[in-house]
């Protein structure tokens, strides 16, 4: 198995700078994708990462490091609007599909 | 250009019944999933097709539920027999090839 764990919920403050940290357990993945997934709806994309290092894309980056085998999504200048569920998901191509970590609840507060 | 679309976007059901949800990807996308989602719960994945390849069933929690891909698009879940442990979101995801998938809203079913 691949024991994807996510904290389940996290609370922030407009404006501030969030951390949510996937942490797995696998033998071997192609990529790690960030979703972001409002109440109601489909899963939206936001990054993946194949290397090690920092993808940087406008408030959002995401980090990897296989060797510790973690992963984390940086939002920053915090918005109301960034109040939503955050998945992470391995990219294991022998099998072509994406398993997904439960998700972090964040909720962006005033 | 048009997302992936799924229809119902509601189903209300009763215990028994059989159910058919359809799932009309991106125009051009290979790959089709099939994911579940419950209440407060991460994504489980239900079943992958690539293009004429046999499809990866091994995420159906039962033979129950069985899915088909016509023509290399359109897809139809089929869930026989609905039991309230059934009820969830049901997520259709497609891709170019593999990798960066696109959902389409996901139909609600609810098995009274």
């Amino acid at each position: 198995g691949q024991n994807i764990d996510q904290p389940t919920e996290m609370t922030a403050t407009e404006g501030a700078i969030v951390q949510i940290n996937c942490t797995y357990q696998t033998s071997g993945f192609n990529g790690l994708f960030w979703y972001q997934q409002h109440a109601g709806e489909a899963p939206t994309f936001l990054s993946y990462n194949v290397l090690d290092g920092l993808e940087e894309k406008g408030r959002f980056s995401s980090f990897l490091s296989r060797s510790k085998g973690y992963s984390y999504l940086l939002l920053k200048e915090l918005q109301m609007k960034d109040s939503a569920s955050y998945l992470c998901a391995l990219f294991t191509g022998g099998g072509n599909k994406l398993t997904f970590g439960t998700g972090t609840q964040l909720k962006v507060e005033l | 250009g048009a997302g992936v679309s799924q229809s119902p976007s509601n189903k209300v059901t009763e215990k028994g019944k059989d159910v058919e949800l359809r799932c009309d990807p991106i125009s051009g996308h290979t790959a089709l999933y099939w994911y579940r989602q419950s209440l407060g719960q991460g994504l489980e994945f239900l079943i992958y097709f690539q293009g004429n390849s046999a499809p990866d069933k091994s995420g159906l929690p039962s033979d129950r539920f069985s899915a088909e891909r016509t023509g290399g698009s359109v897809s139809t879940l089929t869930i026989q027999r609905t039991q309230q442990e059934d009820s969830a979101v049901y997520l259709c995801a497609s891709s170019l090839s593999s990798g960066r998938e696109f959902f389409g809203p996901g139909t609600r079913l609810t098995v009274l």
